[in-house]
């Protein structure tokens, strides 16, 4: 199973809402990415887990918190978002936090209004 | 941290012609370069990759680069079709920072029939 998958697909929530998007690879891999991808623009890092290891990208605000229940998962957990954080966001594992190829989940859209 | 630079940001060719796409990075130690396909609406996914240690390398229509002394690496398609317009982004991976990407802002091709 050469995939990563993520749900929702979609997400609209308001501002004082709470939500998660879940991410999950079989494939053995030990390191795990969070993404954030405005329209026609490069993804950007938000958070890698690597060896039970959270890296943060320092810019990134504090409504957004990163989980991995275990080495399958990540979750992303959204609170008080802003509308600027409308985005898709991309999940991605690698075999190991180093020069592998990434692999890419299909994304969860998300608007927030 | 690394720096990426892509161009052209939009390229249209005729079906049948090829298609150069070119970067640029900053940091001499990176070693490793993939290269994404982003069709609207889909997640990233790779089409090739090169390593520090090589300098071209190739894979049916699609060959790779890379000239580190210049510091400079290109995608190469040939006889171009339809399905290749997508957007295309480079990245960049160095030990310097834990080998995350730096993606370069990505390159639009449309392929006309």
């Amino acid at each position: 199973d050469t995939e990563v998958t993520q749900t929702p697909k979609h997400l609209v929530m308001g501002m004082t809402n709470k939500k998660s998007l879940k991410c999950e690879q079989h494939m053995g891999h030990r390191a795990m990415y969070w993404y954030k991808q405005k329209a026609k623009k490069p993804p950007e890092l938000m958070f890698v887990y690597s060896y039970e290891k959270l890296s943060i990208n320092e810019s990134v605000p504090s409504r957004f918190s990163p989980e991995c229940p275990n080495s399958s998962l990540l979750n992303l957990h959204l609170h008080a978002l802003q509308p600027e954080d409308s985005a898709l966001y991309l999940c991605a594992s690698s075999q190991g936090f180093g020069a592998y190829e990434q692999y890419f989940g299909p994304g969860t859209r998300l608007t927030v209004t | 941290g690394e720096n990426v630079e892509q161009h052209p940001s939009t390229l249209s060719v005729q079906e049948g012609d090829s298609a150069v796409i070119k970067c640029t990075y900053s940091d001499s130690a990176s070693n490793y370069f993939p290269w994404y396909k982003q069709e609207l609406g889909k997640r990233p996914q790779l089409i090739i990759d090169i390593r520090s240690n090589v300098g071209e390398k190739k894979d049916q229509r699609i060959a790779v680069t890379l000239n580190k002394t210049a510091k400079h690496f290109s995608l190469h398609i040939t006889e171009t079709q339809p399905e290749d317009s997508a957007v295309y982004f480079c990245a960049a991976s160095t030990p310097n920072t834990g080998n995350q990407f730096y993606f370069g802002t990505g390159t639009s091709l449309t392929v006309i029939p």
